[in-house]
């Protein structure tokens, strides 16, 4: 079945660095979902993506959705204290049911003042 | 609109004991999902339902696990026996398919089993 990888598990940034998390699938995605979690909270929607080699950008965010929709990518520039969290991809398969979106193991993010 | 509303938020119970947790997703949504977060296997798939009627349940680890959506206002995951490994939290989520496919997550409820 598909799986969706995240890289790296663990990233320690230092507030105004830029860092980039990686998301891998083994089959080809019908989209693409971003969420961030807070430490103690829950996943809270950023984005998705559809559309092959698909850009979108949000503030300091920006996110990527691969050529063969197999990987996505969030890079973010000028890291603040805010962005600390777990951020998760979720993808679809294109020969799953529009229900059925798996969670990546989510990249935490530690932001050093 | 309050959002997904989950409970309990935190449940402590026995070995042996049956568990419900319960979800009110957000009015007029058609998709309701019941997600489990471990730090062993992070977010999993449980079930999920579309207009009350159970999809794919393929992610329910087995039969000590049910879940019932009797109406588009409520839903229920039960655990029953309950076992020291169900401990986890577990997460509602909401969604209407024609717009972004965005996930509204409730802020979960805190399973331990001692």
């Amino acid at each position: 079945g598909q799986q969706v990888m995240q890289i790296p598990q663990y990233q320690h940034v230092q507030e105004g660095e830029d860092f980039t998390t990686y998301c891998n699938s083994s089959t080809t995605l019908s989209n693409i979902q971003w969420y961030k979690q807070r430490p103690g909270g829950h996943p809270v929607f950023l984005i998705q993506l559809v559309k092959s080699g698909e850009v979108k950008k949000q503030k300091r965010l920006t996110f990527q959705f691969g050529e063969a929709k197999k990987n996505s990518s969030l890079h973010i520039t000028a890291t603040q204290t805010t962005d600390v969290g777990t951020y998760f991809c979720a993808g679809r398969g294109t020969t799953d049911s529009w229900g059925k979106l798996q969670f990546g193991a989510g990249t935490q993010v530690v932001v050093t003042p | 609109d309050a959002g997904v509303i989950q409970s309990p938020r935190h449940e402590v119970t026995e070995m042996g004991q049956e568990v419900t947790l319960r979800c009110k997703p957000i009015s007029g949504h058609d998709y309701l999902f019941w997600y489990r977060q471990t730090m062993m296997r992070g977010l999993e798939l449980l079930i999920y339902f579309n207009n009350n009627v159970p999809i794919d349940d393929s992610g329910m680890p087995e039969d000590r696990f049910s879940a019932k959506m009797p109406n588009a206002s409520f839903s229920t995951l039960k655990i029953q026996p309950s076992e020291p490994r169900d401990s986890a939290v577990y997460f509602c989520a909401s969604s209407l398919q024609p717009n972004t496919g965005e996930l509204f997550f409730g802020e979960g409820s805190r399973l331990t089993v001692l």
